[in-house]
This record gives C-alpha cells, sequence and structure tokens, in this order.
C-alpha cells in the first residue's frame, strides 16, 4: 500500500520563526510531490509542487525533497498568524494520489 | 464564475438510501477525481477520471459509483449509504501538462451524513 506519512503535530511557532513540517512516503515510484493547505472548513489549497531532488522556494514557502531518503519537507519562513492551517503532503504514482494525514499548524501573534 | 462547483454542500440521508454528490468544472481539465476526508485517514482517492467516458478506482471504491458523459461533470453516488460513508467529499479537476505544471484544484466540498 502506498502511504505518505507526515509529524502530525499539533505544531506551534511564533510569529517571524521558521516552521518545517516533513513528511516520509514509501512508494518509491511516486514522482511528484505537493504540499497543501487547508483552513479549517475548507478545501484544499496547492502551496507548492516539487519533482526533482533538492529544493524549491516560492516567497516564504521553500519545498524540500530527497527522493534516496523518501523524505519531503516545507520550511515556512516568517510565519505569519495566517499561516495557521492544517498541512497535507501528497505524492502521485501516474493519475494515483496519495494524501497523508496532515499537520497542524498554529502560529502565535 | 469559473472553477469547480458541488452540490449539495450539505446532505443527510438514511442507511440504504442512494445519494447522488455533483461536481461541475468550467475549466475543461480532463482529469477529475472523488475524495473523501476523514479524520485520522487524510484524503482518500475514491475515484478518478481521465476523460469522458474513462474512469477507475482509486484506493477506497467500494459502494460508490461514477460516470462522466461530459467533460465538465462528475457525479458520485452512494448506491445504498452506509454510516461509514458519512464523511467530507470533495471533487477535484487536475491541469497536467508538462513537468512542474501538475495542479489539482479542488471544489468545496460536500459534507454527508448518513443516520
Amino acid at each position: 500500500q502506498k502511504e505518505v506519512e507526515q509529524n502530525s503535530g499539533p505544531l506551534s511557532v511564533p510569529e517571524g520563526a521558521i516552521a518545517s513540517l516533513n513528511c516520509t512516503y514509501s512508494d518509491r515510484g511516486s514522482q511528484s510531490f505537493f504540499w497543501y493547505r487547508q483552513y479549517s472548513g475548507k478545501s484544499p489549497e496547492l502551496i507548492m509542487s516539487i519533482y526533482s531532488n533538492g529544493d524549491k522556494e516560492d516567497g516564504r514557502f521553500t519545498a524540500q525533497l530527497n527522493k534516496a531518503s523518501q523524505y519531503v519537507s516545507l520550511l515556512i519562513r516568517d510565519s505569519q498568524p495566517s499561516d495557521s492551517a492544517t498541512y497535507l503532503c501528497a505524492g502521485n504514482t501516474g493519475n494515483q494520489f496519495y494524501f497523508g494525514t496532515g499537520t497542524s499548524l498554529t502560529v502565535i501573534p | 464564475d469559473a472553477g469547480i462547483t458541488q452540490s449539495p454542500r450539505y446532505k443527510i440521508t438514511e442507511t440504504g438510501r442512494q445519494v447522488t454528490l455533483m461536481c461541475h468544472q468550467t475549466w475543461s481539465h480532463s482529469y477529475m477525481f472523488w475524495y473523501r476526508q476523514d479524520l485520522g485517514h487524510g484524503l482518500r482517492l475514491i475515484y478518478y477520471s481521465a476523460a469522458a467516458d474513462i474512469t477507475d478506482k482509486g484506493e477506497v471504491p467500494d459502494g460508490y459509483v461514477v460516470s462522466r458523459s461530459k467533460t465538465e461533470n462528475f457525479p458520485l453516488t452512494l448506491e445504498s449509504a452506509t454510516r461509514s460513508q458519512t464523511s467530507v467529499y470533495f471533487c477535484a479537476s487536475r491541469i497536467y501538462g508538462t513537468v512542474g505544471t501538475d495542479t489539482q484544484y479542488f471544489g468545496p466540498g460536500t459534507r454527508l451524513t448518513v443516520l
């Protein structure tokens, strides 16, 4: 069974700090990885996608992929209270997408 | 407005009844997906469709039926609802071109309660 596991948290960081979210996956055939943000009662929205080993930066967000270790992470720099949400890690193999259970992040003002 | 819409947003039904959840997208994306989200399980893929008249099972397809006669619509039917199908259901469409453009857009969700 293909799985994506996340540190379940909850994670609390002070405003302005770096939040680090981690994810491991079981299927070495997974091609792409995604980080979604989900506010309570809302639908997931895509923050970052990453396909190659290494880092990918987009504004305050940096995704990191290490295929040898089957590890994906998301760093949020200068965390803001508006970043408080659940973050979902996902991988895909072809048309099948597998999601982790999410990590709840609270940014404390 | 462009995007994905789902209806109804909230539904209460009884065990054994047939329920259909509707999903409509205005982008003409080829791929569409149905997920359910439950505490402790995250999002799980029920069915997906690569194009009109092409559907395939996901991780948890039992008890569900899908059809896709038109690109823009992807209804999900619970043939005989059970309490274990109480969940939040999300429809999504996918834009997929070159590497780096794979993105799923989610609808607002349908909260289904089976009594």
